[in-house]
């Protein structure tokens, strides 16, 4: 079955980076794009943006150009999402998911809770 | 940008009862363009609608998705314990959800 599985929890310090993997089996990765979303505690769900998988073309939603970069590995089938510069704001979990249709995602990987603390 | 508005807020209904659930969009979009998500605490989100009214694998039939233009509503036919969690929509093209209604037992 289709799987999406991410990278585990990270503690970073404001103006650090980190780098998220998404790591995807049971499907050709290079079929569909991937999403990825962002919810910080408490809150609602923000779409980021997506990359094409099959030319490695990103697009990035309003408010997460420049600190943050979506890239693959397409001979691992993984996906990642990069921010830099990191602030207190960017303290959230981080979603992967499989393109499916307009708006539609499925499935999503489990989350990558990143918390940006001194 | 399209902005995604849901109500109610919070629903509190009773096992058994019929859950209306409603995004209405700041212009009309395609429903070819507009899904529904489920999330319970802790884990990811989940999939339910697509195309406004095509329910997604493995989704029991007691979901159903309708509506078009502006105006989509998410009907839970009959509420089952585990379908008590927090509701999205989403459109294609922007980057933010539906803030959510939360289905709560009553």
């Amino acid at each position: 079955q289709v799987q999406l599985v991410q990278s585990g929890s990270e503690l970073k310090k404001p103006g650090a980076s980190v780098k998220v993997s998404c790591k995807t089996s049971g499907y050709t990765f290079t079929t569909y794009a991937m999403n990825w979303v962002r919810q910080a505690p408490g809150q609602g769900l923000e779409w980021m943006g997506w990359i094409n998988t099959n030319t490695g073309n990103p697009t990035y939603a309003q408010g997460f150009t420049g600190r943050f970069v979506f890239s693959l590995d397409t001979s691992v089938s993984t996906a990642y999402l990069e921010i830099s510069s990191l602030k207190a704001e960017d303290t959230a979990i981080y979603y992967c998911a499989k393109d499916k249709y307009y708006a539609a995602f499925d499935p999503w990987g489990q989350g990558t809770l990143v918390t940006v603390s001194s | 940008e399209i902005v995604l508005t849901q109500s109610p807020g919070t629903l509190s209904l009773s096992p058994g009862e019929r859950a209306t659930l409603s995004c209405r969009a700041s212009q009309s979009v395609s429903g070819s363009y507009l899904a529904w998500y489920q999330q319970k605490p802790g884990q990811a989100p989940r999939l339910l609608i697509y195309a406004a009214s095509s329910r997604a694998t493995g989704i029991p039939d007691r979901f159903s998705g309708s509506g078009s233009g502006t105006d989509f509503t998410l009907t839970i036919s009959r509420l089952e314990p585990e379908d008590f969690a927090v509701y999205y929509c989403k459109v294609y093209g922007t980057s933010l959800f539906g803030q959510g209604t939360k289905l709560e037992i009553k």
